[in-house]
């Protein structure tokens, strides 16, 4: 079973690039989420998802756009990249909004 | 206030020995707990649940206070295998969890 699934797993930006993460559940969850992992500061709440085609802000949106075109997929894009999201991206997936979460691998980004 | 509170650490301890970790949360009217692990440059995975009456899985044991508002981890026998970082997860306002920052965890031979 593949659970979530996260591309690419490494990234090098410089500032002002632009990319954009994907994540992919074939769990048939509901919700999807997006944090980001910095030392010290635990997981951080970017975007979420409570179903296809809607999306929400979390504790830190600015700077990140989201899209859940499809209930599998949920896209995190960075429209002009800066220092200070340089972080491990998690994705993560649940069937409600208290239920357990499932998370990707990650993806480690570093912009210069 | 944090909505989550965990004492970072690192807790130290050798091999066999037992362990406890307490979380603390602020939302009294908090419903879902868990205890995720998060070994090194890898993502949480979900450890256990964390029900009212208490629960236990081999060496694990959780427990709830809902009283003081805190939830523990108790690890007992300690493994190297133990090593990691302990997230404690509660949901907060807004109908969403709220992990906490982590307990480190090394276990030593």
């Amino acid at each position: 079973n593949a659970g979530v699934t996260q591309t690419p797993k490494f990234r090098v930006l410089k500032t002002g690039q632009s990319m954009t993460l994907l994540c992919a559940q074939d769990m048939n969850h509901e919700y999807m989420y997006w944090y980001r992992q910095d030392p010290g500061m635990g997981l951080r709440l970017i975007h979420y998802s409570v179903g296809e085609g809607t999306t929400a802000k979390g504790e830190v949106p600015d700077g990140y756009n989201v899209s859940r075109l499809k209930k599998q997929n949920f896209l995190l894009g960075l429209e002009s990249a800066a220092p200070s999201q340089t972080s491990v991206y998690f994705c993560a997936s649940s069937y409600s909004a208290l239920d357990t979460q499932y998370f990707g691998p990650g993806t480690r980004l570093t912009v210069l | 206030r944090k909505e989550v509170e965990q004492d970072p650490g690192p807790f130290n301890v050798p091999e066999g020995a037992t362990v406890a970790f307490n979380c603390t949360y602020s939302n009294s009217a908090s419903q879902s707990f868990f205890w995720y692990r998060q070994d090194c440059r890898k993502e949480p995975k979900l450890l256990m649940s964390v029900y009212s009456s208490g629960n236990e899985d081999g060496r694990f044991t959780a427990q709830l206070n809902r009283a003081s508002q805190y939830i523990s981890l108790l690890i007992r026998d300690s493994k190297l295998s133990d090593s990691a970082t302990y997230l404690c997860v509660v949901n907060g306002g807004g109908n969403k969890l709220v992990f906490g920052a982590g307990t480190i965890l090394r276990v030593k031979s």
